[in-house]
Protein backbone atom coordinates (compact mmCIF):
# COMPACT_ATOMS: atom_id res chain seq x y z
CA UNK A 1 0.00 0.00 0.00
CA UNK A 2 0.89 3.65 -1.00
CA UNK A 3 1.67 5.79 1.93
CA UNK A 4 4.25 8.45 4.26
CA UNK A 5 5.72 7.13 6.71
CA UNK A 6 7.38 9.17 9.66
CA UNK A 7 9.99 7.37 12.16
CA UNK A 8 10.48 7.40 14.73
CA UNK A 9 7.36 7.95 16.79
CA UNK A 10 8.90 9.32 19.91
CA UNK A 11 12.16 10.69 19.95
CA UNK A 12 14.40 11.67 22.55
CA UNK A 13 17.83 14.18 22.84
CA UNK A 14 19.78 15.70 24.91
CA UNK A 15 20.38 19.56 24.56
CA UNK A 16 22.77 20.10 21.98
CA UNK A 17 22.95 17.61 19.54
CA UNK A 18 21.74 17.39 16.08
CA UNK A 19 19.08 15.29 15.36
CA UNK A 20 17.27 13.70 12.21
CA UNK A 21 13.74 12.66 11.45
CA UNK A 22 12.95 10.76 8.92
CA UNK A 23 10.32 10.94 6.57
CA UNK A 24 9.56 8.32 3.53
CA UNK A 25 6.53 8.61 0.92
CA UNK A 26 5.83 5.81 -2.02
CA UNK A 27 3.37 8.09 -3.40
CA UNK A 28 5.45 9.24 -6.09
CA UNK A 29 4.33 12.78 -4.75
CA UNK A 30 6.51 15.57 -6.12
CA UNK A 31 5.72 17.75 -3.23
CA UNK A 32 6.66 17.48 0.56
CA UNK A 33 6.36 19.32 3.69
CA UNK A 34 7.58 19.55 7.34
CA UNK A 35 5.55 21.14 10.13
CA UNK A 36 6.02 21.59 13.88
CA UNK A 37 2.91 21.67 16.48
CA UNK A 38 3.48 23.43 19.92
CA UNK A 39 0.87 22.10 22.77
CA UNK A 40 -1.85 24.16 21.81
CA UNK A 41 -1.29 25.32 19.03
CA UNK A 42 -1.67 25.13 14.99
CA UNK A 43 0.69 23.51 12.89
CA UNK A 44 3.25 25.84 11.62
CA UNK A 45 5.29 25.09 8.28
CA UNK A 46 8.89 24.38 9.03
CA UNK A 47 10.43 23.45 5.25
CA UNK A 48 8.98 22.05 1.96
CA UNK A 49 9.84 20.81 -1.30
CA UNK A 50 8.60 20.88 -4.68
CA UNK A 51 11.15 18.97 -6.52
CA UNK A 52 13.78 17.18 -6.01
CA UNK A 53 16.71 18.82 -5.27
CA UNK A 54 15.34 22.08 -4.33
CA UNK A 55 13.58 23.38 -1.07
CA UNK A 56 12.08 26.51 0.55
CA UNK A 57 11.92 27.95 3.75
CA UNK A 58 8.56 27.70 5.47
CA UNK A 59 7.53 30.53 8.56
CA UNK A 60 9.69 29.05 11.42
CA UNK A 61 12.90 27.42 9.29
CA UNK A 62 15.61 28.93 11.93
CA UNK A 63 17.66 26.38 13.69
CA UNK A 64 16.21 23.57 10.71
CA UNK A 65 17.75 21.60 7.78
CA UNK A 66 16.24 19.50 4.92
CA UNK A 67 17.39 17.46 2.00
CA UNK A 68 15.75 15.90 -1.31
CA UNK A 69 17.85 14.14 -2.92
CA UNK A 70 15.06 11.62 -3.83
CA UNK A 71 11.99 12.09 -4.31
CA UNK A 72 10.85 9.78 -1.85
CA UNK A 73 12.29 11.14 1.01
CA UNK A 74 12.23 14.45 2.85
CA UNK A 75 14.67 14.18 6.19
CA UNK A 76 14.50 16.91 8.49
CA UNK A 77 17.81 17.62 10.69
CA UNK A 78 16.83 19.95 14.23
CA UNK A 79 20.06 21.32 14.95
CA UNK A 80 21.47 22.44 18.17
CA UNK A 81 20.70 25.94 16.77
CA UNK A 82 16.93 25.48 17.68
CA UNK A 83 16.16 26.91 20.56
CA UNK A 84 13.02 25.37 21.54
CA UNK A 85 13.21 21.81 20.11
CA UNK A 86 10.80 20.09 21.55
CA UNK A 87 7.50 19.33 19.97
CA UNK A 88 5.30 17.47 17.21
CA UNK A 89 7.18 17.14 13.94
CA UNK A 90 4.84 16.41 11.08
CA UNK A 91 5.62 15.23 7.57
CA UNK A 92 3.32 15.65 4.48
CA UNK A 93 3.44 15.09 0.87
CA UNK A 94 1.23 16.15 -1.99
CA UNK A 95 0.25 15.32 -5.73
CA UNK A 96 -0.71 18.58 -7.06
CA UNK A 97 -2.73 16.81 -9.86
CA UNK A 98 -5.60 15.93 -7.27
CA UNK A 99 -4.25 18.79 -4.57
CA UNK A 100 -4.98 15.68 -1.98
CA UNK A 101 -2.27 15.62 0.75
CA UNK A 102 -1.22 12.61 2.52
CA UNK A 103 0.31 13.10 6.12
CA UNK A 104 2.42 10.74 7.84
CA UNK A 105 1.67 9.29 11.87
CA UNK A 106 3.86 12.51 13.05
CA UNK A 107 7.16 12.14 15.00
CA UNK A 108 7.02 13.69 18.62
CA UNK A 109 10.46 15.23 20.03
CA UNK A 110 11.77 15.43 23.45
CA UNK A 111 15.02 17.93 24.10
CA UNK A 112 16.17 17.42 27.46
CA UNK B 1 -7.46 37.02 12.74
CA UNK B 2 -6.68 33.38 11.55
CA UNK B 3 -7.29 32.50 8.14
CA UNK B 4 -8.60 29.24 9.12
CA UNK B 5 -11.19 29.06 11.94
CA UNK B 6 -12.46 26.57 14.10
CA UNK B 7 -15.26 25.85 16.97
CA UNK B 8 -15.34 25.44 19.34
CA UNK B 9 -11.78 25.27 20.67
CA UNK B 10 -12.64 22.94 23.10
CA UNK B 11 -16.12 20.08 23.24
CA UNK B 12 -17.06 18.07 26.09
CA UNK B 13 -20.29 16.00 25.14
CA UNK B 14 -21.31 12.63 26.88
CA UNK B 15 -21.24 9.19 24.79
CA UNK B 16 -24.08 8.71 22.46
CA UNK B 17 -24.21 12.41 21.42
CA UNK B 18 -24.11 13.86 17.95
CA UNK B 19 -21.55 16.19 17.76
CA UNK B 20 -20.50 18.97 15.14
CA UNK B 21 -17.25 20.70 14.76
CA UNK B 22 -17.20 23.85 12.53
CA UNK B 23 -14.13 25.35 10.18
CA UNK B 24 -14.41 28.72 8.66
CA UNK B 25 -12.10 30.18 6.49
CA UNK B 26 -11.25 33.55 4.48
CA UNK B 27 -8.81 32.62 1.80
CA UNK B 28 -9.56 30.42 -1.43
CA UNK B 29 -8.83 26.62 -0.67
CA UNK B 30 -8.81 24.06 -3.57
CA UNK B 31 -9.53 21.29 -1.30
CA UNK B 32 -10.02 20.61 2.85
CA UNK B 33 -8.47 18.24 5.03
CA UNK B 34 -10.15 16.74 8.25
CA UNK B 35 -7.65 15.08 10.39
CA UNK B 36 -7.76 13.47 13.50
CA UNK B 37 -5.08 13.45 16.60
CA UNK B 38 -4.85 11.09 19.45
CA UNK B 39 -3.09 11.81 22.53
CA UNK B 40 -0.07 10.92 22.56
CA UNK B 41 0.32 12.85 18.90
CA UNK B 42 -0.26 10.27 16.26
CA UNK B 43 -2.09 12.26 13.08
CA UNK B 44 -4.81 9.91 11.34
CA UNK B 45 -6.24 11.93 7.68
CA UNK B 46 -10.33 11.94 8.22
CA UNK B 47 -11.27 13.15 4.82
CA UNK B 48 -10.61 15.26 2.30
CA UNK B 49 -12.71 17.44 0.62
CA UNK B 50 -13.88 19.77 -2.16
CA UNK B 51 -17.65 19.88 -2.47
CA UNK B 52 -20.53 18.52 -0.93
CA UNK B 53 -21.00 16.17 1.66
CA UNK B 54 -18.25 12.66 2.56
CA UNK B 55 -19.48 10.01 5.17
CA UNK B 56 -17.34 6.79 6.81
CA UNK B 57 -18.64 5.02 9.41
CA UNK B 58 -20.02 7.53 12.52
CA UNK B 59 -18.20 10.33 10.28
CA UNK B 60 -19.59 12.88 8.39
CA UNK B 61 -18.45 16.12 6.45
CA UNK B 62 -19.68 18.65 4.79
CA UNK B 63 -18.30 21.68 2.66
CA UNK B 64 -19.82 24.63 1.63
CA UNK B 65 -17.30 26.58 -0.80
CA UNK B 66 -19.67 29.83 -1.45
CA UNK B 67 -19.94 30.00 2.23
CA UNK B 68 -16.34 29.06 3.30
CA UNK B 69 -17.40 26.99 5.81
CA UNK B 70 -16.92 22.61 6.11
CA UNK B 71 -18.25 20.78 8.81
CA UNK B 72 -17.25 17.62 10.75
CA UNK B 73 -20.16 15.88 12.59
CA UNK B 74 -19.80 12.41 14.74
CA UNK B 75 -23.26 10.63 15.36
CA UNK B 76 -23.46 8.11 18.41
CA UNK B 77 -20.16 9.44 19.80
CA UNK B 78 -17.99 7.11 21.63
CA UNK B 79 -15.30 8.03 24.45
CA UNK B 80 -12.74 6.60 21.54
CA UNK B 81 -14.07 9.47 19.56
CA UNK B 82 -12.11 11.44 21.98
CA UNK B 83 -9.25 13.61 20.14
CA UNK B 84 -8.34 16.87 18.85
CA UNK B 85 -9.84 17.52 15.30
CA UNK B 86 -8.10 20.11 12.74
CA UNK B 87 -8.83 21.23 9.76
CA UNK B 88 -6.45 22.66 7.34
CA UNK B 89 -7.48 24.40 3.65
CA UNK B 90 -4.63 23.84 0.56
CA UNK B 91 -4.54 27.37 -1.07
CA UNK B 92 -3.80 28.42 -4.95
CA UNK B 93 0.22 27.68 -3.87
CA UNK B 94 -0.54 24.18 -2.75
CA UNK B 95 0.32 24.73 1.12
CA UNK B 96 -1.83 24.26 3.87
CA UNK B 97 -3.47 26.41 5.98
CA UNK B 98 -4.16 25.05 9.32
CA UNK B 99 -7.15 25.66 11.93
CA UNK B 100 -5.78 25.64 15.50
CA UNK B 101 -7.69 22.40 16.22
CA UNK B 102 -11.11 21.29 18.50
CA UNK B 103 -10.17 19.37 21.44
CA UNK B 104 -13.15 16.62 21.71
CA UNK B 105 -13.87 14.92 24.90
CA UNK B 106 -16.35 12.13 25.46
CA UNK B 107 -17.59 11.30 28.88
CA UNK B 108 -18.76 7.72 29.64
Amino acid sequence: DGGITQSPKYLFRKEGQNVTLSCEQNLNHDAMYWYRQDPGQGLRLIYYSQIVNDFQKGDIAEGYSVSREKKESFPLTVTSAQKNPTAFYLCASMTRVYTEAFFGQGTRLTVV
Amino acid sequence: KNEVEQSPQNLTAQEGEFITINCSYSVGISALHWLQQHPGGGIVSLFMLSSGKKKHGRLIATINIQEKHSSLHITASHPRDSAVYICAGMDSNYQLIWGAGTKLIIKP
